[in-house]
């Protein structure tokens, strides 16, 4: 059975680069059939999309968010990771690691399986 | 503000059927791209309810119902359940600023069994 760990510092300091890792358990990263991705969720807020990798290493980032993203994987450790520069105030929030099932044409299509999530908080 | 639009709440008694709309735009749903649903409940992770419009993933009850039509997509529940009670996201992909599409989600609909 497929999981997914969210790891990393749950307190930032503002301006500084949040970096996160999701270990992924029972199944391997390098798999063609699946993406992987992170999202994050303000308390009491919806969904918002930060990111996605293959296993190629090609990556795809929210415009909003583009300038201060960076997603690698480690296939090695069986791995992804954010990174995230130039923290504030509102990036606090609860960030998820997630797969996503290719679609027809291997593009990345919907997230099937979720990491419990991990709260970061940024403040000095 | 999202680029797909859902209705903030829904309720209904037990028994009864419920929808929630994803009102989209000509640069997702309207484009073909397909439409995604998720179920949370407070303090855990979404988890997947409905994936390509209208396909249950395995373990999902068959009171869970999706549709698309044009530039919106509808989740119906069937027989509401008190369990049934959490917030629910679509999600689809945008080309309005990437060619390969981002992913986008509905601001969430929380449904409330009355």
């Amino acid at each position: 059975q497929l999981q997914l760990q969210e790891s990393g510092p749950g307190l930032v300091k503002p301006s500084e680069t949040l970096s996160l890792t999701c270990t992924v358990s029972g199944g391997s990263i390098s798999n063609s059939r699946y993406y992987w991705g992170w999202i994050r969720q303000p308390p009491g807020k919806g969904l918002e999309w930060i990111g996605t990798i293959y296993y190629t290493g090609s990556t795809y980032y929210n415009p909003s968010l583009k300038s201060r993203v960076t997603m690698s994987l480690d296939t090695s450790k069986n791995q992804f990771s954010l990174k995230m520069s130039s923290m504030t105030a509102a990036d606090t929030t609860v960030y998820y690691c997630a797969r996503l099932r290719s679609g027809n044409y291997y593009e990345p299509y919907s997230f099937d399986s979720w990491g419990q999530g991990i709260l970061v908080t940024v403040s000095s | 503000q999202s680029v797909l639009t859902q209705p903030p709440s829904v309720s209904g008694a037990p028994g009864q059927r419920v929808t929630i709309s994803c009102t989209g735009s000509s640069s997702n749903i309207g484009a073909g791209y397909d439409v995604h649903w998720y179920q949370q409940f407070p303090g855990t992770a979404p988890k997947a309810l409905i994936y390509g419009n209208s396909n249950r993933p395995s373990g999902v009850p068959d009171r869970f119902s999706g549709s698309k039509s044009g530039t919106s997509a509808s989740l119906a529940i069937t027989g509401l359940q008190a369990e049934d009670e959490a917030d629910y996201y679509c999600q689809s992909y945008d080309s309005s600023l990437s060619a390969s599409g981002d992913v986008v989600f509905g601001g969430g609909t929380k449904v409330t069994v009355l």
